[in-house]
């Protein structure tokens, strides 16, 4: 019962450098998406996809790139990492309908 | 106004309380309620969806009352392992998933 996979659980990057954060999911789920969660808020939506070659910009999109070739990877890239970035990233998924969201276990990312 | 609004909390409750969480959302388009519970540093955790005719797992009972645009959790005989932050989601499905979040109300199960 893998779910969604997140890798890595944790990462520290200097300011200027550039990652890619892994998800991959094992449910066929269409649905993907990229959360961040910063102390005492809320999750916010940085980019999805409805499938296959599909993604989309949520609410804070600037600084993060994705790429949705396969149905099971979702990665996002952060090109320069800045300051801003340090934060909590949660990878979900989802099937289409009235289905629920089921997370990965967070990438806990520290730029300096 | 925002799209899913909930109670501000933090709640304080000792161990075997009955807490209810409330939570209304603004968008009458919305298809689909869940409640999540996220641990401190943790993945939110799906608790229960949410029906119309209202669900029952356990010591949890949601309900929704979509002419009020108002969903809710009830906890019985509250568990210290029931303390984290529950969360209110919603899925405004318009030709894809678009999944809004409540801010969360955080509770002490205290002993």
């Amino acid at each position: 019962n893998a779910g969604v996979t997140q890798t890595p659980k944790f990462q520290v990057l200097k300011t200027g450098q550039s990652m890619t954060l892994q998800c991959a999911q094992d449910m066929n789920h269409e649905y993907m998406s990229w959360y961040r969660q910063d102390p005492g808020m809320g999750l916010r939506l940085i980019h999805y996809s409805v499938g296959a070659g599909i993604t989309d910009q949520g609410e804070v999109p600037n600084g993060y790139n994705v790429s949705r070739s396969t149905t099971e990877d979702f990665p996002l890239r952060l090109l320069s990492a800045a300051p801003s970035q340090t934060s909590v990233y949660f990878c979900a998924s989802s099937s289409q309908g009235n289905s629920p969201l089921h997370f990965g276990n967070g990438t806990r990312l520290t730029v300096t | 106004r925002k799209e899913v609004e909930q109670d501000p909390g933090p709640f304080n409750v000792p161990e075997g309380a009955t807490v209810a969480f409330n939570c209304t959302y603004s968008n009458s388009a919305s298809q689909s309620f869940f409640w999540y519970r996220q641990d401190c540093r943790k993945e939110p955790k799906l608790l229960m969806s949410v029906y119309s005719s209202g669900n029952e797992d356990g010591r949890f009972t949601a309900q929704l009352n979509r002419a009020s645009q108002y969903i809710s959790l009830l906890i019985r005989d509250s568990k210290l392992s029931d303390s984290a932050t529950y969360l209110c989601v919603v899925n405004i499905y318009n030709y894809g998933q678009n999944f809004v979040f409540g801010p969360g109300t955080r509770l002490s199960v205290l002993p």
